[in-house]
């Protein structure tokens, strides 16, 4: 069975630095997509990022940014140009590209502080 | 505007009194799930439902209940809720799987004394 791991409970940044999140992931698949949700303290769920396994470049939304390294089942979450508003939860999620498996792993979750 | 639409947003109950908790989305989302986020532990699915009338339990779907009677509308049954049932709840959907982007709801926080 696959597993999602975040090892870093809880992460501060001074506002305008950059942090990087961890993620590792355990699958003996080699199709796969991976995800970066942020949950603020509204509990609203929101898509940062996704990685398909099959496509090597690092996906990238603006400010946010992953390093992808599928050998070592690894996929970190940079933030760049930390603002008030990046302070979160932030879970990292797999997905099998197996179109019978509809389950989404999700990790236990980084909680992002920053630092004014 | 696109949304899944929870409700209620707080609920505090007494343990065997049954409770449903609501979910509709209105973007013709063919899939749709819920799970429960416990500290600690991520979130952890409970059920889904593939389209109408095609649902299927996920990781933890001891003492729930649901129904896909219409594609819009998903909800989340506890016939004798427990306290281990305490949790921050989550309706989601999208319209396909694979790297489609999940719509969630706003959140139930269901307390059972």
């Amino acid at each position: 069975a696959q597993t999602v791991t975040q090892s870093q409970p809880e992460m501060s940044v001074q506002e305008a630095e950059t942090v990087t999140l961890s993620c590792t992931y355990d699958t003996s698949e080699s199709d796969y997509y991976l995800f970066w949700y942020k949950q603020p303290p509204s509990r609203q769920m929101i898509l940062v990022i996704r990685q398909e396994a099959y496509k090597q470049q690092n996906a990238t939304e603006n400010r946010f940014s992953v390093n992808f390294q599928k050998a070592a089942k690894s996929f970190s979450l940079k933030i760049s140009d930390s603002q008030l508003g990046d302070a979160a939860m932030y879970f990292c999620a797999y997905r099998s590209a197996e179109y019978s498996n509809y389950q989404l792993i999700w990790g236990a979750g980084t909680k992002l502080i920053i630092k004014p | 505007e696109a949304q899944v639409t929870q409700n209620p947003r707080y609920l505090i109950t007494v343990t065997g009194k049954k409770l449903t908790v609501t979910c509709s989305q209105n973007m013709n989302h063919e899939y749709m799930s819920w799970y429960r986020q416990d500290p600690g532990l991520g979130l952890r699915q409970i059920y889904y439902s593939m389209n109408v009338e095609v649902t299927d339990k996920g990781d933890v779907p001891e003492g729930y209940k649901v129904s896909r009677k219409e594609k819009r509308n998903f909800p989340l049954i506890l016939e004798s809720p427990s306290p281990n049932q305490t949790s921050l709840y989550f309706c989601a959907s999208s319209f396909r799987l694979g790297n489609e982007k999940l719509f969630f709801g706003s959140g139930t926080q269901l307390s059972v004394l």
